[in-house]
């Protein structure tokens, strides 16, 4: 079965410094999102990406986040200047666009971000 | 968004089935019930969606009433492998535009041996 892949599974940083998370979504898929997950709350939306843009962001996605789609399979998360907040499980989501089908997301295992 | 009223958390015997009640009483006529779980901090699983009509399939059936201010999953036969934090989410149809899901706290489910 398809399935979306994240890398990393786990990566601690220094405050302060620069993330990205990598995201391969399932091929045919077209619309992504980041998610984020703060350890014991709920499951929160950051960001959709559709067409090579950013169709909706949440409040939570400020400057210093910013996400791409540099080579047409992959899909990025950067973190510009890391803060202790920021840890969290980052998940990335894929679904395909219409035609029929229930149009679920489809989640990836999550990359957990560890800022000290 | 419509909002969803789930149990905080549920205990269920393996091999037994899992009812797991959702009330959404501001629901719109064009807003479907969906159902995620998540096990254990990994990425969110879709399980079922509908509108009005009951619906099944091979993880689970979603019993929605009549009036559609509410909901049930149904785990026909528990397994402890179904232990996780199950979400009732209710959206406009997800195969149009970039609906996003909205996650409220859950239900944790516990599926004891």
């Amino acid at each position: 079965e398809p399935e979306v892949t994240q890398t990393p599974s786990h990566q601690v940083t220094q405050m302060g410094q620069e993330v990205i998370l990598r995201c391969v979504p399932i091929s045919n898929h077209l619309y992504f999102y980041w998610y984020r997950q703060i350890l014991g709350q709920k499951v929160e939306f950051l960001v959709s990406f559709y067409n090579n843009e950013i169709s909706e962001k949440s409040e939570i996605f400020d400057d210093q986040f910013s996400v791409e789609r540099p080579d047409g399979s992959n899909f990025t998360l950067k973190i510009r200047s890391t803060k202790l907040e920021d840890s969290a499980m980052y998940f990335c989501a894929s679904r395909i666009l219409a035609g029929g089908v229930t149009g679920e997301l489809f989640f990836g295992e999550g990359s957990r971000l560890t800022v000290l | 968004d419509a909002k969803t009223t789930q149990p905080p958390s549920m205990d269920c015997a393996e091999g037994r089935a899992a009812n797991l009640p959702c009330n959404h009483s501001t629901i719109s006529g064009n807003e479907y019930v969906y159902w995620y779980r998540q096990i254990h901090s990994q990425g969110p699983q879709y399980i079922i969606h509908g509108l009005k009509n009951n619906e099944t399939n091979e993880m689970a059936s979603l019993i929605i009433t009549e009036d559609r201010k509410s909901s049930t999953l149904i785990l026909p036969h528990a397994t402890l492998r179904d232990t996780a934090v199950y979400y009732c989410i209710v959206r406009g149809p997800m195969n149009t535009g970039f609906q996003k899901l909205v996650f409220g706290t859950g239900t944790r489910l516990l599926v004891s041996p």
